[in-house]
């Protein structure tokens, strides 16, 4: 299994209380990912990061926000939480392959529930 | 907008039957293929990639790939309980943001015992 840990695994919190999670990995892989899985929507890409400090939006980003200091961190905060930021969270991670293959790999997942 | 469109299923096959699950990809350009499988209430699990058309093998999986029809398929032989799960096909983009992958929102499988 790739070595992913995302911390805390569940969360109750309150709306507009500030949420961070947490994402560490012990592969050294480049590409770091968060999406959310929600009934009907599948997964959505929410940030990216392609190396320490690079980051950057994907589909679903208003609300939240990244850093990456090291390799192995990839934070994602919810600056004042929202009942419709309740959803399950889940960081992946990546690195270049021969001809560019790219599989990602999966971390156990948040589920965040904000009342 | 790049789409990958899947049946949400769910998809009820007898034990020991061939389970065969389909996914369209809009992107012309994309090159890298996976397919996911994914129990409730757990993560996603990498299946099997699949890169150049035609068919691959691994166990009682097969991958098929059509690039000129933009269509990947996932075949699982002899389908077993164990195999009921929701699998998500996952495409990724052309040009620079290759490393980027959209899902699609995955097709529910039964496997009835």
């Amino acid at each position: 299994d790739a070595g992913i840990t995302q911390s805390p695994r569940h969360k109750v919190t309150e709306t507009g209380t500030p949420v961070t999670l947490r994402c560490h990995q012990t592969e050294n892989h480049r590409y770091m990912y968060w999406y959310r899985q929600d009934p009907g929507h599948g997964l959505r890409l929410i940030h990216y990061s392609y190396g320490v400090k690079d980051t950057d939006k994907g589909e679903v980003s208003d609300g939240y926000s990244v850093s990456r200091s090291k390799t192995e961190d990839f934070l994602l905060t919810l600056e004042s939480a929202t009942s419709s930021q309740t959803s399950v969270y889940f960081c992946a991670i990546s690195e270049l392959g021969t001809g560019g293959s790219q599989p990602q790999h999966f971390g156990d997942g948040t589920r965040l529930s904000i009342l | 907008q790049k789409e990958v469109e899947q049946n949400s299923g769910p998809l009820s096959v007898p034990e020991g039957a061939i389970a065969s699950l389909n996914c369209t990809y809009s992107d012309r350009g994309s090159q890298s293929f996976f397919w996911y499988r994914q129990y409730s209430g757990k993560s996603p699990e990498l299946i099997m990639s699949i890169y150049s058309n035609g068919d691959k093998e691994d166990g009682r999986f097969t991958a098929q790939l059509n690039k000129a029809s933009q269509y990947v398929s996932l075949l699982i032989r002899d389908s077993q309980p164990s195999d009921s799960a929701t699998y998500l096909c996952a495409v990724t983009h052309s040009g620079a943001g290759s490393y980027q992958l959209t899902f699609g929102k995955g097709t529910k499988l039964s496997v009835i015992p």
